[in-house]
């Protein structure tokens, strides 16, 4: 199974900040790369796919990159309704896995 | 509107079974893959399942044999029938639209499943 790992696992940071998540595939899984915000209580939301897409509705403060093993998601000019848990998913080849997530906290 | 709705969830005994439901409206539904994922307590997300649009279905060692994902007829249902079930099942289950891009772009609300005597 591919293995997604996540870091930093939290995050601290200021309204107006830009922020940079790290996730990393345990091996190559080209441009399959999903990302998530999940809010408590709530379910998960698509961020980006495709590495680097954005779902229609998502604002352009998020922007997804990377390919192979290394992806980023950033996030500028950070907002309190950015806080949440991020999870990044790999969808190269089942099982889909998923990231531990990283908690951004403002 | 596009929706998904699970049903189903409960309180369950180790080795008891479950059927979970998730009701889909405002598309489609036969021209998308569909997906469970599950989420412990812990927080962490795990792919469950999946059945793609020719009915093929896919699962991870954690829950195969013991898991069967299926879509409904004309009723536009998903569906997970778990048997054998662990406490380490124990989760909020989702059930999620997969688009052909790799946009997995709807979620339904979650259904709780508590397996534990």
């Amino acid at each position: 199974d591919i293995q997604m790992t996540q870091s930093p696992s939290s995050l601290s940071a200021s309204i107006g900040d830009r922020v940079t998540l790290t996730c990393r595939a345990s091996q190559d899984i080209s441009h399959y790369l999903a990302w998530f915000q999940q809010k408590p209580g709530k379910a998960p939301k698509s961020l980006i796919f495709g590495a680097s897409s954005l779902p229609s509705g998502v604002p352009s403060k998020f922007s997804g990159s990377g390919s192979g093993t290394d992806f980023t998601l950033t996030i500028s000019s950070l907002q309190p309704e950015d806080f949440g848990t991020y999870y990044c998913q790999q969808y190269k080849s089942y099982p889909y896995t998923f990231g531990q997530g990283t908690k951004l906290e403002i | 509107e596009v929706q998904l709705v699970e049903s189903g969830g409960g309180l369950v005994q180790p080795g008891g079974s479950l059927r979970l439901s998730c009701a889909a409206s405002g598309f489609t539904f036969t021209h998308y893959d569909m997906h469970w994922v599950r989420q412990s307590t812990g927080g962490r997300l795990e792919w469950v399942s999946a059945i793609d649009t020719a009915g093929d279905t896919y699962y991870p060692g954690s829950v195969k044999g013991r898991f069967i994902i299926s879509r409904g007829g004309a009723d536009n249902s998903l569906y997970l029938q778990m048997n054998n079930l662990r406490a380490d099942d124990t989760a909020a289950y989702y059930c999620a639209r997969f688009r052909s891009s790799g946009n997995m772009d709807v979620w339904g609300q979650g259904t709780t499943v508590i397996v534990a005597s």
